[in-house]
């Protein structure tokens, strides 16, 4: 199995402009959660969906942020207008089961830079 | 919300000694993950333990759920085991996102 799949790797981009995080979960899980990390809070969970339905997004910091899930192998996490304070690495992870009862994998993160 | 406290938070061990992480959290939790991330940001998952003892090769890990703790130990440890080791448990029991302590970073020296 490939894993989680993220891209870019890094973006680096200006204050305003949009930005588009890109997942693929593996095969088979049935839960895709997007986090953020950063130095000052750590590792912060922002969405996540089951079955391509998004079930808790109560992380999303404000409606600069939304995520899209429309089939069961994608997933985007898109910052518009991006500002120098959403610069972090954003992480996709999934599992296969529900209730948390199954180990997390994760993507191998996109580092973004907003000047 | 439930707490999570990693001890100790940054530890430096010379190549081929022992180590022995610690996880505190503050409610009953029925899932519990250790996750090593290395020094190129990737996080990968060493454990999905919940309660008892799970051995992989020279890491092993246990979960005392009635203590509401959790150890992980590092045998003849490695440069390529530097990094950050991360215990996550859910937010509440049965929730299916996970809440990350703030890890131990751990340098080992050659």
């Amino acid at each position: 199995d490939a894993g989680v799949i993220q891209s870019p790797r890094h973006e680096v981009t200006e204050m305003g402009q949009e930005v588009t995080l890109r997942c693929k979960p593996i095969s088979g899980h049935d839960y895709l959660f997007w986090y953020r990390q950063t130095m000052m809070r750590g590792l912060e969970l922002l969405i996540y969906f089951n079955n391509n339905v998004p079930i808790d997004d109560s992380g999303m910091p404000e409606d600069r942020f939304s995520a899209k899930m429309p089939n069961a192998s994608f997933s985007t996490l898109k910052i518009q207008p991006s500002e120098p304070r959403d610069s972090a690495v954003y992480f996709c992870a999934s599992s296969f089961a529900p209730q948390g009862n199954s180990p997390l994998h994760f993507g191998n993160g996109t580092r973004l830079t907003v000047t | 919300g439930i707490q999570v406290e990693q001890s100790p938070p940054d530890l430096i061990l010379q190549e081929g000694a022992n180590s022995t992480l610690r996880c505190n959290f503050s409610d009953s939790v029925n899932n519990l993950q250790w996750f090593h991330q290395n020094p190129w940001g990737q996080l990968i998952n060493l454990f999905y333990i919940p309660s008892g003892t799970k051995q992989n090769g020279r890491l092993s890990a246990t979960t005392v759920a009635t203590e509401r703790y959790s150890l992980l130990y590092i045998s003849s440890s490695q440069t390529t085991d530097s990094g950050v080791y991360f215990c996550a448990v859910p937010i509440k029991t049965g929730a299916n996102n996970l809440f990350f302590g703030t890890g131990t970073r751990l340098t080992v020296i050659p």
